[in-house]
């Protein structure tokens, strides 16, 4: 099965500075997505990430998945409050992209901001 | 983007009782609804898949006799946590796609519902 590894599990930022998460997945990555999460609320779907190389941005937040399709970060310009949260990246949870929706989640990073 | 709504938002609920939660899909039609467990400060556990007008397919470890899911139409799936014990304490989230292979099925989520179980 598909397994994802997050990194880092817990990120402290000050205000303005730049962070990035890293997803490593054990296999071929064929749907990658990044959501944001609030404690206690549903997922917000971020970007989705296909191709080998591609890159998305959306305003302060660009994911990129490596060539190798197993490797995804997902960069934070200037951070914001607004920005703290759970980042949870996720990945189709067969090889070939066939599971047709079903999704295996990394453990998640929590990521506070402090004005 | 399409919206799920989930059904209640917070329930708590004694020993023994048996809870209901609703995953609906307001604007589309979803042919497969996917159950989620979440503890706290931990990630999301897929429970089980749900189909439209067939059994649901969990995935293992998880009891399909405690988590009961019927998929009766294209916008309601619920699920029935049976003779809830406070280990069922939990955080559950579903979501909803219309199928197909990336980049069509892309999974809402809907806001979770908080079961607490005294």
């Amino acid at each position: 099965s598909q397994e994802l590894e997050q990194s880092p599990q817990s990120l402290i930022v000050q205000e303005g500075k730049n962070l990035t998460i890293n997803c490593t997945s054990s296999k071929t990555l064929y749907g990658l997505y990044w959501y944001k999460q609030k404690y206690g609320e549903g997922l917000i779907f971020l970007m989705m990430l296909q191709k080998g190389g591609e890159e998305k941005s959306h305003e302060k937040i660009t994911a990129k998945l490596d060539e190798k399709k197993q490797q995804s970060s997902l960069h934070i310009t200037a951070s914001q409050p607004s920005h703290a949260g759970i980042y949870l990246c996720g990945a189709d949870g067969s090889a070939g992209g066939t599971s047709y929706g079903k999704l295996t989640f990394g453990q998640g990073t929590i990521l506070t901001v402090h004005p | 983007g399409a919206v799920v709504s989930q059904h209640p938002s917070r329930v708590i609920c004694k020993s023994g009782t048996s809870v209901k939660i609703e995953c609906r899909s307001l604007d589309f039609q979803a042919t497969t609804m996917f159950w989620y467990r979440q503890f706290p400060k931990q990630s999301l556990m897929l429970m089980a898949t749900s189909n439209e007008g067939s059994k649901a397919t969990y995935e293992q470890g998880v009891e399909k006799d405690k988590f009961l899911i019927n998929h009766a139409s294209l916008t309601l799936s619920t699920l029935t946590v049976t003779s809830a014990h406070p280990e069922d304490s939990s955080f559950y989230i579903c979501s909803a796609t219309t199928g197909g292979l990336a980049p069509y099925n892309e999974q809402f989520f809907g806001p979770g519902t908080r079961l607490t179980v005294l």
